[in-house]
């Protein structure tokens, strides 16, 4: 079980806004950045998001991410179908001299 | 454009050992930090095992620490994970990964296909 948490599913209609979250402690999140995955059905893991705020090469400006002390969110505005993905989560842990990934989310477009 | 291809997965038997090489071509090799990222059949996403450019310094997960070693060797363009005591629960795809930054503020740019590990007798 991963020390970072998110919810195992969120879903929405097409044009919604959702938001993932994914809670964690001082030693990851509290003080090193965040990045964010997608992975499509049986593809490999593509970076949405680097540094907490930081959108990759490419990505949509409807991928935002966001963070506030031990805690951060992916928002995905106007969800579209081909949204229908897992996000994860994933930060570098001191006391693990690691990094971790989230559990990961599913997100379902209704 | 950036390619990776990993290849040396199979089927070993508990206890074994096998050797991952993933191919790197399209980028300067030696200048990128490099990183294996293993996923179990219908699991989430777990951070294998990180290794700077120069190759200097590695981290590895406490799960495979002792078992597992990340190498590179940048004259060929060639990561590797040597992977030893082998246990059904490193059944996963493995996948290499091309990052820039550090090991703890990474920018994961560019991921291999996978290459699949089963640990069975």
């Amino acid at each position: 079980q991963s020390v970072l948490t998110q919810p195992p599913s969120v879903s929405g209609t097409p044009g919604q806004r959702v938001t993932i979250s994914c809670s964690g402690s001082n030693s990851n999140i509290g003080n090193k950045p965040v990045n964010w995955f997608q992975q499509l059905p049986g593809a490999a893991p593509k970076l949405l998001i680097f540094s907490n705020t930081k959108r990759a090469s490419g990505v949509s400006d409807r991928f935002s991410g966001s963070k506030s002390d031990t805690s951060a969110s992916l928002a995905i505005s106007g969800l579209q179908s081909e949204d229908e993905a897992v996000y994860y989560c994933s930060v570098w842990d001191d006391t693990l001299t690691g990094r971790l990934i989230g559990g990961g989310t599913k997100v379902t477009v209704l | 454009d950036v390619r990776l291809m990993e290849s040396g997965g199979g089927l070993v038997q508990p206890g074994g050992s096998l050797r991952l090489s993933c191919a790197a071509s399209g980028f300067p090799f030696e200048n990128y930090p490099m990183t294996w990222v293993r996923q179990a059949p219908g699991k989430g996403l777990e951070w294998v095992a990180s290794i700077l450019a120069s190759g200097t310094l590695k981290y590895h997960a406490g799960s495979v620490k002792g078992r597992f070693t990340i190498s590179r060797d940048n004259s060929n363009n060639l990561l590797f994970l040597q992977m030893t005591s082998l246990r059904a629960d490193d059944t996963a795809v493995y996948y290499c990964v091309r990052e820039r930054g550090v090991p703890w503020e990474p920018q994961e740019d560019d991921w291999g296909p996978g290459i699949l590990v089963t640990v069975s007798s």
